[in-house]
């Protein structure tokens, strides 16, 4: 079963704290992608990340960080210095098995809101 | 601005009636998928279109159904429209249908059904 859970419905934050999403996948091929999504109240998904199952090495952009660990089969986000502008849904997902598909599979997300 | 386009963006309908939500997808994506967001979820797979065909569907009932045309727009209809229907649609336009072609997707047409 390919599935992706996302354990933290909501999260409170004050500006300028860390923040980090959590999310662990499930899988059986070898072959996968893990991506990460923003959804603001417009509702359009905003792509953060996309990781395939071959490249463990975490990643930095400005004050977004991805730690991947096969280990555990999780794929965390963290927000350094939380802004409101981070104030959104959080998606987890996955494309499984290494074929000619782009089918998303998605967490239940996560509503980050970062009060001032 | 992803480039990618839905209307209406906002419809209500009654039980049993039929809806056709429209997606206009960047020029020269030759895929373009269609997720259903029920309230507090994540989006699920509907299906994929490449090239005017279907190229996968996920667990949705046949009523739900889909056109690609060649100037990069679809549509998803959906037949005896239920309850359980009203959310959000998205579509998500790719240049092709690999993992690493990146999906844009639209800001989504919000469907209730009464």
């Amino acid at each position: 079963a390919q599935k992706v859970t996302q354990a933290q419905t909501e999260i409170s934050v004050v500006e300028k704290e860390d923040v980090t999403l959590d999310c662990v996948y499930e899988t059986r091929d070898t072959t996968y992608y893990l991506f990460w999504y923003k959804q603001p109240p417009s509702g359009e998904l905003v792509f953060l990340i996309r990781r395939n199952s071959f490249d463990e090495q975490n990643e930095i952009s400005g004050r977004y960080s991805w730690n991947f660990q096969k280990s555990t089969s999780s794929f965390n986000f963290t927000i350094t210095a939380s802004q409101v502008v981070d104030s959104a849904v959080y998606f987890c997902a996955l494309i499984s098995g290494g074929g000619a598909t782009n089918k998303l599979i998605f967490g239940t997300g996560t509503l980050l809101a970062v009060q001032p | 601005e992803t480039g990618v386009t839905q209307s209406p963006t906002h419809l209500i309908k009654t039980r049993g009636q039929q809806v056709t939500l429209r997606c206009s997808s960047q020029s020269g994506h030759n895929t373009v998928s269609w997720y259903q967001q029920a309230l507090g979820q994540g989006p699920q797979f509907i299906f994929q279109y490449y090239r005017e065909e279907e190229n996968g569907r996920g667990n949705f009932p046949p009523r739900f159904s889909g056109l690609q045309f060649p100037n990069y727009s679809s549509e998803l209809n959906v037949n005896a429209l239920e309850l359980d229907d009203s959310a959000l649609y998205l579509c998500a336009s790719s240049l092709a249908s690999y993992p690493s072609d990146e999906q844009f997707f639209g800001p989504g047409t919000r469907l209730t059904v009464l």
